[in-house]
This record gives C-alpha cells, structure tokens and sequence, in this order.
C-alpha cells in the first residue's frame, strides 16, 4: 500500500506570496495532521482534520489555513509568506482522530522563502 | 505552554557503544511517542508508552516510561551505522490532538 503522499516535493517562492501544498493520506486512514518542521528543531503542529472538520490548531497566524476533501486529502494554505515560513511541511495521517496513535509522516514539501 | 525536553542535543559514538536520549516534561503525560527521523528522511514512529514504569524493547532498543509519567529514555544497546539520525520524543497536547516534539536528540555513529 501506498504511503502518505505529498505534494510538491520543493517548493521556492518570494515573500508576501501564497502557496498550497498537498498531501493523501494512507488509504483507509480519515485523519490528518500538518506540521511545520525547521531546521533542527521537532516537528511542530499546525491542524489537524478529521472527517473535513477541523479537530485541533496549533500556534499559527490566520495566514495558515487547510481543509480536507471528501476523499480524505487535504491542502495547507499559508498566505503573504514571510522568510519565517521557510520550513520542511509534514502531513501525517492516522485512522482515527486524535493523536493517541501512531502518526504516519509523509515525506513532506520543502518550502523556501526568498 | 506543554514542552517536552530532550537531551542530549547531539551524541557522537563508535560502532557498538551504547546510546541513550532522555524526555523530560514539568507535566504528566498521558502517554509519549518516539520517532526516528533519518537525515532527509520523515519521522517515522517507534513505539508508544502508556503505563507508569512501563518498559518495552524492540531488538537493541529499550524504551521506558517513567513511574510518575514526566519522563521517558530510549536506550540503543550496541550501536550500528544504521542507528544514525535524530530521535523525538512527542507527548499528546491536553486536548488530545497533536503531538508535541522535543527538539531531538542526533545520533552520530562513526565505524
């Protein structure tokens, strides 16, 4: 079976743009996660989704933003990009909500900020 | 708000040494994760830790869980070349939704 799945892979762009990154979950799993990674630290948690409803949101500005689609993928929105936001973004999926059970990591999308 | 303390920051080793990372929290947990990320790689989870005391082993490694649920240890017996990588440990926020990481603990193993 299929991983999660992300998409792009890289991703460059200047600041004050906008940019949506990708992300398909396991097949079978109906929860979602994104996480922001910088270099050297944890991963650090944005949202979570679960049946399209937002179940959790972490310490982020209103410039980000996600939704999950009937087929269980879902998109990470972040407008007016700073050079702050340049980061490795984690999807990670699991079967049920919450995160009390072991979290499936995408590769995840490399953005940089210019 | 909830943080979890890993240390070492890094650790370099020879092949066949021991290895072992510490969490720490202020807080009880209800339970801790860890996950190993190789370098360029996604983290990839480990094992889950539920039980005051509890103990679990997966071949060269020993995870525990601390009696009072505020710490946790991974211990590498016997390093390899393919141990190398950053070891989190995450513990559920209070609402039950995200995971919080440590910061990690990178495993350097030299041959």
């Amino acid at each position: 079976d299929a991983g999660v799945t992300q998409s792009p892979t890289h991703l460059i762009k200047t600041r004050g743009q906008h940019v949506t990154l990708r992300c398909s979950p396991i097949s079978g799993h109906k929860s979602v996660s994104w996480y922001q990674q910088v270099l050297g630290q944890g991963p650090q948690f944005i949202f979570q989704y679960y049946e399209k409803e937002e179940r959790g949101r972490g310490n982020f500005p209103d410039r980000f933003s996600a939704r999950q689609f009937p087929n269980y993928s879902s998109e990470l929105n972040v407008n007016a990009l700073l050079l702050g936001d340049s980061a490795l973004y984690l999807c990670a999926s699991s079967q049920l909500a919450g995160a009390s059970q072991p979290q499936h990591f995408g590769d995840g999308t490399r953005l940089s900020i210019l | 708000g909830q943080q979890v303390m890993q240390i070492p920051q890094y650790q370099h080793v020879q092949e066949g040494e021991d290895f072992t990372t510490y969490c720490n929290s202020s807080t009880t947990l209800s339970n801790i994760q860890w996950y190993k990320q190789r370098p360029g790689g996604h983290p990839v989870f480990l094992i889950q830790l539920v039980k005051s005391g509890e103990v679990k082993k997966q071949k060269r490694l020993t995870f525990q869980f601390g009696e009072a649920k505020k710490n946790s240890s991974l211990h590498i017996t016997a390093t390899q070349t393919t141990d190398v990588g950053t070891y989190f440990c995450a513990a559920l926020n209070q609402a039950g939704t995200a995971l919080i990481f440590g910061k990690g603990t990178t495993l350097s193993v030299s041959s």
